[in-house]
């Protein structure tokens, strides 16, 4: 089977830093990537992470580490427009499998 | 660019009727996907095409049917509509499998009652 975790909620104030994790149990493991999406909206691409490591795009940050089946995204200098849905998705092969999302509240 | 468009917005069906969404994408992308988002849940994937004239079954495709004439346009057929689908969908396509970025459209929220 495929399944991946992710925190439910997450709270943080601005400016803060704020992580949230992905484990994951898949059948093939091409990369993981992270989706963000706003009430209402469209998901929106983040970042991806073939290789183990740490990947940089601005405030925002992915690590991946295969031998753990485990990752994360890493949000810096927070701002109220952070507030959204965060999504974790396994490419296998040809789809994505997408976690059921942390919802991520920022106060001010 | 107008990037992936999706018709109607929003639909209420009764049970039993039929029904097509439409989504088009004008990037040129090989491949396309119909995902659907319960409340509160990830996006589960129906159905999705590597290219016109392929299509395969994704996690929950029950309910549904999908034809991939075009490059461009990727239609979900629902038919005999059932409460269990009211949801929000979302169609999206990638350039190659390779890509790891899916492009998304904004999606159409149906209501079955």
């Amino acid at each position: 089977g495929q399944s991946l975790e992710q925190p439910s909620e997450v709270t943080a104030v601005e400016g803060a830093i704020v992580q949230i994790n992905c484990t994951y149990q898949t059948s093939g493991f091409y990369g993981l990537s992270w989706y963000q999406q706003h009430d209402g909206g469209a998901p929106t691409f983040l970042s991806y992470n073939a290789l183990d490591g740490l990947e940089e795009t601005g405030r925002f940050s992915s690590f991946l580490s295969r031998s753990d089946s485990y990752g994360y995204l890493l949000l810096q200098e927070l701002q109220m427009k952070d507030s959204a849905s965060y999504f974790c998705a396994v490419r296998n092969t040809d789809k994505l499998i997408f976690g059921t999302g942390t919802r991520l509240q920022v106060f001010p | 660019n107008a990037g992936v468009t999706q018709t109607p917005k929003f639909r209420i069906l009764k049970i039993g009727q039929s029904m097509t969404l439409q989504c088009t994408q004008d990037m040129n992308h090989n491949y396309m996907y119909w995902y659907r988002q319960d409340p509160g849940m990830g996006l589960k994937l129906i159905y999705y095409s590597v290219g016109a004239g392929i299509t395969d079954k994704g996690e929950v495709p029950n309910g549904y049917n999908v034809s991939r004439s075009t490059t461009e346009d990727f239609p979900l057929r629902l038919e005999l509509a059932a409460p269990s689908q009211t949801s929000v969908y979302f169609c999206a396509s990638s350039y190659t499998r390779d890509s790891y970025e899916q492009y998304f459209g904004p999606g159409t929220r149906l209501t079955v009652t």
